[in-house]
């Protein structure tokens, strides 16, 4: 049982768009920045956001971040079947004092 | 070109301990805060530890606390997770991952996200 929680699939046609939630509570999202990861299948997780809504250099404005209270979401605008990966969000959590993932959600470009 | 590079993975029986290496190049090693991330096959991401860019200050998931030791050696720019009375819960890939991640003085972390990863080290846990 992850800390944060994801919807474990999402499914969108190419060049559509799609939003992934992750939600947690006041000791974790609701007070510190959340990062998304992409994971490729076999290969080491990327980071997509981090600090909420900020994109690493080299990353498309396609992926963008957003953040409200306890939840976050990613959303990946004109999907590519490039695209279809599990995708994890993580923060820190400030009672635990470690970091913490949401369970991932595996995108499915059809 | 930041690189990551992780080693010491491998077999070890229940009961066992394995010493996992992470070095790094291409950054001032000892100005970054560092993670240890595992996946067990077919299973999501499980943050394990983390350790500040001093090495001061050390951070373990409860699956770890009391079993795993996380340190750093910015003169090498290596970094380690000593893992002892290893379980078969334990066997997963290993990543190690530069972190964004500061303390203020009064503890509190701020955390941004882990912005580059290794390619992983694979612990096998079984007699």
């Amino acid at each position: 049982q992850s800390v944060l929680t994801q919807t474990p699939s999402v499914s969108a046609a190419p060049g559509q768009k799609v939003t992934i939630s992750c939600s947690g509570s006041s000791s974790n999202i609701g007070d510190n920045s959340v990062a998304w990861y992409q994971q490729l299948p076999g290969t080491a997780p990327k980071l997509l956001i981090y600090d909420d809504n900020k994109r690493p250099s080299g990353i498309p404005d396609r992926f963008s971040g957003s953040k409200s209270d306890t939840s976050a979401t990613l959303g990946i605008t004109g999907l590519q079947t490039g695209d279809e990966a599990d995708y994890y969000c993580g923060t820190w959590d400030s009672s635990l004092s470690a970091g913490v993932f949401g369970g991932g959600t595996k995108l499915t470009v059809l | 070109e930041v690189q990551l590079l992780a080693s010491g993975g491998g077999l070890v029986q229940p009961g066992g301990s394995m010493r996992l290496s992470c070095t790094a190049s291409g950054l001032s090693f000892s100005d970054y805060a560092m993670t240890w991330v595992r996946q067990a096959p077919g299973r999501g991401l499980e943050w394990v530890s983390g350790i500040s860019h001093s090495g001061d200050n050390t951070y373990y998931a409860d699956s770890a606390k009391g079993r795993f030791t996380v340190s750093r050696d910015n003169s090498k720019n290596a970094l380690y997770l000593q893992m002892i009375n290893l379980r078969a819960e334990d066997a997963a890939v290993y990543y190690c991952a530069k972190t964004a991640m500061t303390t203020n003085r009064r503890g509190k972390v701020f955390y941004y996200g882990m912005d580059v990863w290794g390619q992983g080290s694979t612990i096998t846990v079984s007699s």
